[in-house]
């Protein structure tokens, strides 16, 4: 069945990075946007960016530009989101998923906690 | 950038209620929006994409309406597993902005 399961959880040091991958089943991955979304605690849904499976362009969100890297390897049908110089404000719950273009977001992750404290 | 505003934050109704949220962008976006559910602690759920058009499996009390700036998300009748916070988001260009989510809870 189609499913995006991702990497476990992570725990960083403030200044530290971290790197989430996304492995997609039951579909072409390069047929579909790749987006990350992210959820502080108690908080909305945040759009960081999204990656073009089959080129590798991406498009990432002003707020993220230069701390965030999102990056694929078709041949293991995975994304993956880089995310550097972490502060605790980044502690959130990131989720990827697939957008057909023009439908949304339709498929999502289970989502990945990554906790920043020192 | 394009904001979106959505209307009320939070809402409480009776189960059998016919429930309104408002998404408002600070631009035109055409029909470009979409609707997701979330449930507590649960992974984001898309129920409406192209601004009216239902996800399959999603049941047929929930609908949305509207073009441009102004958008409804309407559930015909509220029933208890209707119980979440709901998001609209934009997706005409980057950056596909979240709502910030109306939490609706059951009277």
């Amino acid at each position: 069945q189609v499913q995006l399961v991702q990497s476990g959880a992570e725990v960083k040091k403030p200044g530290a990075s971290v790197k989430v991958s996304c492995k997609a089943s039951g579909f072409t991955l390069t047929d579909y946007y790749m987006h990350w979304v992210r959820q502080a605690p108690g908080q909305g849904l945040e759009w960081m960016g999204w990656i073009n499976p089959n080129t590798g362009v991406t498009n990432y969100a002003q707020k993220f530009q230069g701390r965030v890297t999102m990056t694929r390897d078709t041949s293991i049908y995975t994304v993956y989101m880089e995310l550097s110089s972490l502060g605790s404000d980044d502690t959130a719950v990131y989720y990827c998923a697939r957008e057909k273009p023009g439908d949304g977001l339709g498929v999502w992750g289970q989502g990945t906690t990554v906790t920043v404290s020192s | 950038d394009i904001q979106m505003t959505q209307s009320p934050s939070s809402l409480s109704a009776s189960v059998g209620d016919r429930v309104t949220v408002t998404c408002r962008a600070s631009q035109g976006i055409s029909n470009y929006l979409a609707w997701y559910q979330q449930k507590p602690g649960k992974v984001p759920k898309l129920l409406i994409y192209a601004a009216s058009t239902l996800q399959s499996g999603v049941p047929s009390r929930f609908s949305g309406s509207g073009s441009g700036t102004d958008f409804t998300l309407t559930i015909s009748s509220l029933q208890p597993e209707d119980v979440a916070t709901y998001y609209c988001q934009k997706y005409n260009g980057a950056p596909y902005t979240f709502g910030q989510g109306t939490k609706l809870e059951i009277k």
